[in-house]
């Protein structure tokens, strides 16, 4: 089945240590988001890459960075994670943007923890 | 800027009874609504959506939804609820780009037995 695949589910890391995020897609869609979602809260876009056009939010901090090197594949990349950094972070796709091209499709998430 | 909200933070339904989930948003153009489940520890599956057109709409799991304009509303409906229904439910607007969805503050569904 074509799908999106968060890895790893479960991220644990240090105060200031640099951590990586990866979603892959099977669905060959042009657009790729990256939520965050802390505990009871609604999902918050941190940014989206349309095709390689990478288009950040603008009150998203500059320690989140994300890379699409190909369709397929979209990282996020934390740079120093700071205990308010703990969340689960939601990748999705949606085939084109423009009407019911942008339905989006999450994963199943990774939930990070930073000690 | 676009809003949606979610007033009921938790609901409580009986097994077999129906169920109604309220949903209002702000936007200043065509909205294309969504309502989206979590699970507990998991990410979001697509319940059922709304672009244009009728303004009932079916999704899975045998939930649907109406759109009201002039309420601006798109309440989430289902006759009669399983246990397994239990979990967090997400109403979300976007417009008509690659824009992110803005999502409601979410209701968390409790079925009793």
């Amino acid at each position: 089945d074509a799908m999106v695949i968060q890895n790893p589910r479960y991220q644990v890391t240090q105060f200031g240590k640099p951590v990586t995020l990866s979603c892959s897609q099977t669905l060959n869609h042009n657009v790729m988001y990256w939520y965050q979602q802390k505990s009871s809260q609604a999902p918050k876009l941190l940014f989206h890459y349309y095709d390689k056009d990478f288009n950040n939010e603008a009150d998203t901090p500059d320690n989140f960075q994300s890379r699409r090197p190909n369709t397929s594949f979209c990282f996020l990349d934390i740079r120093s994670p700071g205990l308010g950094d703990a969340a689960m972070y939601l990748c999705a796709t949606s085939r084109d943007r423009g009407g019911h091209t942008n339905t989006q499709y999450f994963g199943p998430g990774t939930r990070l923890t930073v000690l | 800027a676009q809003s949606v909200t979610q007033p009921d933070i938790h609901i409580t339904v009986s097994e077999g009874a129906s169920l109604e989930l309220r949903c209002n948003y702000s936007y200043g153009a065509t909205p294309y609504l969504f309502w989206y489940v979590q699970s507990p520890g998991q990410g979001l599956q697509l319940l059922l959506k709304y672009f244009s057109g009728d303004t009932l709409v079916q999704g899975i799991k045998g939930f649907e939804a109406e759109f009201k304009r002039s309420q601006s509303s798109f309440n989430l409906r289902k006759p009669s609820v399983h246990w397994s229904d239990a979990a967090e439910y997400f109403c979300a607007v976007t417009g008509g780009g690659a824009d992110g969805l803005t999502f409601g503050k979410g209701t968390h569904l409790i079925i009793q037995p």
